[in-house]
């Protein structure tokens, strides 16, 4: 399996313009996660699917954050309009069970100027 | 709202010592908690998971143990070895799907 795949890897955008983040979990798996990883605030998660239904997105920091589950092999996290204070590192994560750990992706690192 | 905490923040160790890192959380009605180890500019590698109902577990080299009653957590790492150097996290979770996370021990082994 080549695991949770993410991208792109690395996006440079300057502020306001809308960012699409991608991942695709891994195949069986009916959890996926989004988190995102600042040196100041660690790692938080933004919103998780199960069964490609949403069903907590209380940590997406506001309405410019959006996040679609399609279908059971794609998921993408939006940013519009994008602020400096946006750039971070976006992990996607899937799981197939909550008695099983998670499958990190590679991350995303994203940089707003 | 749970908060996790990790001892110490960093670690400097010669290659061959025993070690531990600490995680204690403050909501000690858990679901589960998991190790991580983070690489410079990689994603997350789970290393272990414990049940609430559960100890320990082991893992080659790594021997994680919980006392959930207390909000502890404990990562072993036995014979180190310059690979081992990352960021090693701990996450709890009340639910089985949401983690919290530490802030990490950043560990370097030196050879």
């Amino acid at each position: 399996d080549a695991g949770v795949i993410q991208s792109p890897r690395h996006e440079v955008t300057e502020m306001g313009q809308e960012v699409t983040l991608r991942c695709k979990p891994i195949s069986g798996h009916n959890s996926l996660f989004w988190y995102r990883q600042t040196m100041m605030r660690g790692l938080e998660l933004l919103i998780y699917f199960n069964n490609n239904v949403p069903i907590d997105d209380s940590g997406m920091p506001e309405d410019r954050f959006s996040a679609k589950m399609p279908n059971a092999s794609f998921s993408t996290l939006k940013i519009q309009p994008s602020e400096p204070r946006d750039s971070a590192v976006y992990f996607c994560a899937s799981s197939q069970d909550r008695n099983y750990g998670y499958t990190f992706g590679s991350g995303t690192r994203l940089t707003v100027v | 709202k749970q908060e996790v905490t990790q001892i110490p923040a960093a670690l400097s160790v010669p290659e061959g010592e025993n070690l531990v890192l600490n995680c204690s959380f403050t909501d000690s009605a858990i679901y589960n908690l998991q190790w991580f180890r983070q690489d410079p500019g990689k994603g997350l590698t789970s290393l272990l998971l414990i049940q609430s109902s559960q100890r320990e577990q082991t893992s080659g080299r790594l021997n994680a143990s919980l006392d959930k009653s207390s909000g502890r957590s404990t990562l072993y790492i036995a014979a180190s070895q310059p690979g081992d150097s990352a960021t090693y996290l701990c996450a709890v979770s009340k639910d089985g799907n949401k983690l919290v996370f530490g802030a990490g021990t950043i560990l370097r082994v030196k050879s």
